[in-house]
């Protein structure tokens, strides 16, 4: 079982507001990096460090984090942001990384 | 802009090694982590281990044993062999470079490894 734990499936309305949580005693420590997926693609790296985005990522995603847990936060939300999302950090040693096991999000 | 591809066998036979090459383009191999992550259909991703460009490595205890990871700078590629392969280990096989330790800013496209026989 992974360290890092997320909800199996969020949803939002679309233009909407969502949080998707990722709970892990090491996230107390080190931050969270976001990832979002849609079928058949390769991982996107969306939210890195403090709340940091690559270049490109749109600015309605958003990081925070508090005590075990870190958030993406999606201001509103749009149809394309429907996919699955992962965290990662690391784990109990601090010397291997781990995944939480994803958020399948629907815009409705 | 710096693009990672994954190559090798599609099809690996129960008990036997699983050879993959990422080959880095658009930049150099150097001052990065370079990390093996996987995931079997239908779930979530796994990370394999990593290699610093230095030849520093580290591994998922999970697959410790079984995993080799290795960098050749001349080529700008990254290896990995997974011995002792077997169902399980039925995935999508990305590389992907490292932002820091922690973080994975560049992904490849990633290659399907079947194992059976």
């Amino acid at each position: 079982s992974s360290e890092l734990t997320q909800d199996p499936a969020v949803s939002v309305a679309l233009g909407q507001t969502v949080r998707i949580t990722c709970q892990g005693d090491t996230l107390r420590t080190y931050y969270a990096s976001w990832y979002q997926q849609s079928p058949g693609q390769a991982p996107l790296l969306v939210i890195y460090g403090k709340n940091n985005r690559p270049s490109g990522i749109p600015d309605r995603f958003s990081g925070s984090r508090s005590g075990n847990t870190a958030s993406l936060t999606i201001t509103g939300a749009q149809a394309d942001d429907e996919a699955d999302y992962y965290c990662n950090s690391r784990d109990s040693s601090a010397n291997h990384l781990v995944f939480g096991g994803g958020t399948k999000l629907t815009v409705l | 802009q710096v693009q990672l591809q994954e190559s090798g066998p599609g099809l690996v036979k129960p008990s036997e090694t699983l050879s993959l090459t990422c080959t880095v383009s658009g930049g150099s191999i150097s001052s990065f982590y370079w990390s093996w992550i996987r995931q079997p259909p239908g779930k979530g991703l796994e990370w394999i281990g990593y290699i610093y460009y230095s030849g520093n490595t580290n591994s998922n205890p999970s697959l410790k044993s079984r995993v080799t990871i290795a960098v050749d700078t001349s080529k700008n590629q990254v290896s990995l062999n997974l011995i002792s392969m077997t169902a399980a280990d039925t995935a999508v096989y990305y590389c992907a470079r490292g932002l820091g330790f922690d973080a994975f800013d560049i992904w490849g496209q990633g290659t399907m490894v079947t194992v059976s026989s």
